[in-house]
This record gives structure tokens, sequence and C-alpha cells, in this order.
């Protein structure tokens, strides 16, 4: 059961236009929303995050958009550049046991080229 | 800041073999938790500790597979015996405070190969 869901494992960009990663979640109980970014041979590391009472967080050239209703929410990368390369996970937290416990999706592996 | 470390980077072993896998989280981190990767699943949650405890280990697949957290600045995962599925990359994480909104610091993973 995937709560998480990356559908696109992978994505192409060209260097310089806009990468829009997408992720789909069917716990309505998640409240914070996180995006990492993980390149081979090292751990994910934390990109940027949105709380569920907003629809939009921006942080240079990155922005994550939230829809609730359609439960979805995307990353902008804009604009893209070759470093951008590598895989990003979404992640999602709810309380669960007492504690916020954190959902990864399968990620999504993009690639800029120069 | 050394990060999260962990140790060995990569683990091959022969099916039946114990394997332990070691992790030590980021000073003052209260919080840590074991994932698992493949293509198939992703980030899969293994087991959560909060000061040392264990608080969830539903995503554990079974007895095979233990976790412990003697101290605050060291924790164990075994593999007992081993089998060629559990070949992934198994990652370590640590996270100050358990509020909304806290990152987690991951490790740079092992890799283990099960033949």
């Amino acid at each position: 059961d995937q709560q998480v869901k990356q559908n696109s494992p992978s994505l192409s960009v060209q260097e310089g236009r806009i990468s829009i990663l997408n992720c789909d979640y069917t716990n309505s109980m998640f409240d914070y929303f996180l995006w990492y970014k993980k390149y081979p041979a090292e751990g994910p590391t934390f990109l940027i995050s949105i709380s569920s009472i907003k629809d939009k967080n921006e942080d240079g050239r990155f922005t994550v958009f939230l829809n609730k209703s359609a439960k979805h929410l995307s990353l902008h990368i804009v604009p893209s550049q070759p470093g951008d390369s590598a895989v990003y996970f979404c992640a999602a937290s709810a309380i669960s046991g007492g504690y916020q416990k954190v959902t990864f999706g399968t990620g999504t592996k993009l690639q800029v080229i120069p | 800041d050394a990060g999260v470390i962990q140790s060995p980077r990569h683990e091959v072993t022969e099916m039946g073999q114990e394997v332990t896998l070691r992790c030590k989280p980021i000073s003052g981190h209260n919080s840590l938790f074991w994932y698992r990767q493949t293509m198939m699943r992703g980030l899969e949650l293994l087991i959560y500790f909060n000061n040392n405890v264990p608080i969830d280990d539903s995503g554990m697949p079974e007895d095979r597979f233990s976790a412990k957290m003697p101290n605050a600045s060291f924790s164990t995962l075994k593999i007992q015996p081993s089998e060629p599925r559990d070949s992934a990359v198994y990652f370590c994480a640590s996270r100050e405070g358990s509020g909304i909104g806290s990152p987690l610091h991951f490790g740079n993973g092992t890799r283990l190969t099960v033949t």
C-alpha cells in the first residue's frame, strides 16, 4: 500500500527550462510534505517543505505547490541546472503512534541536459 | 558536524550469514530512523527510535530483522539469517526533536548484497 506515489520514475529536461516533479498521496491525515534530493552514493538531503495549511512555498529556484483537494503536490525547479540532476523523493508526514511518521515515495530521477 | 555516519558502506555476504549495519546519529538528535531503499518500494521505514526507545517497528519485514539503540550515539540493524531479497541500500537518519517540519538527516547508506 503505497501512500505516497511518484508515478514518473524519470524525467529529462533541458538546462534552463522548468522541471516539474509530481507526487500524489492517499492519506488525508498527512499534514506536512517534504522533498528530498539524492545524489548517487549519498543519502537523501532535505530540499524544501510545505505545511498542509499552505498551497505554495518558494525557496530560490525551487517552489512546491500543494493541492489538498486533489491530494497532489509538485516541485518546480526553474531554471533547471545540470547540478539538479538527482533522484527526488516526495515525502509526507502525519502523527502516528505519537510521533511524526515520514512516508516516502519511490522517487523520480531527474536528468538536466546541458 | 560530521553528519550521520553509517558503516560499512558496502557489505557483500552469502545467504544465511548474519549482517550487522551500524549507525551513529548526529549529536543532540533524539530521534533515529532506519530506512531501506528498493526500486519497487522507494524508501521504506523499518523502525523508529525516540530517546533510544523503539517506538514503531511495524516496518520491520520479519523476525530475521532486529534493531537496537543501546545509547544516544549508536544503533545497529541486524539481519539473521540474511536472504538475497534483503539486498538493498539501508539508510539511517536522525532528527532533532519530533515536531512537525523537522527534517531528517540521512547517512550515506550501506549497500547490502546477499548472494
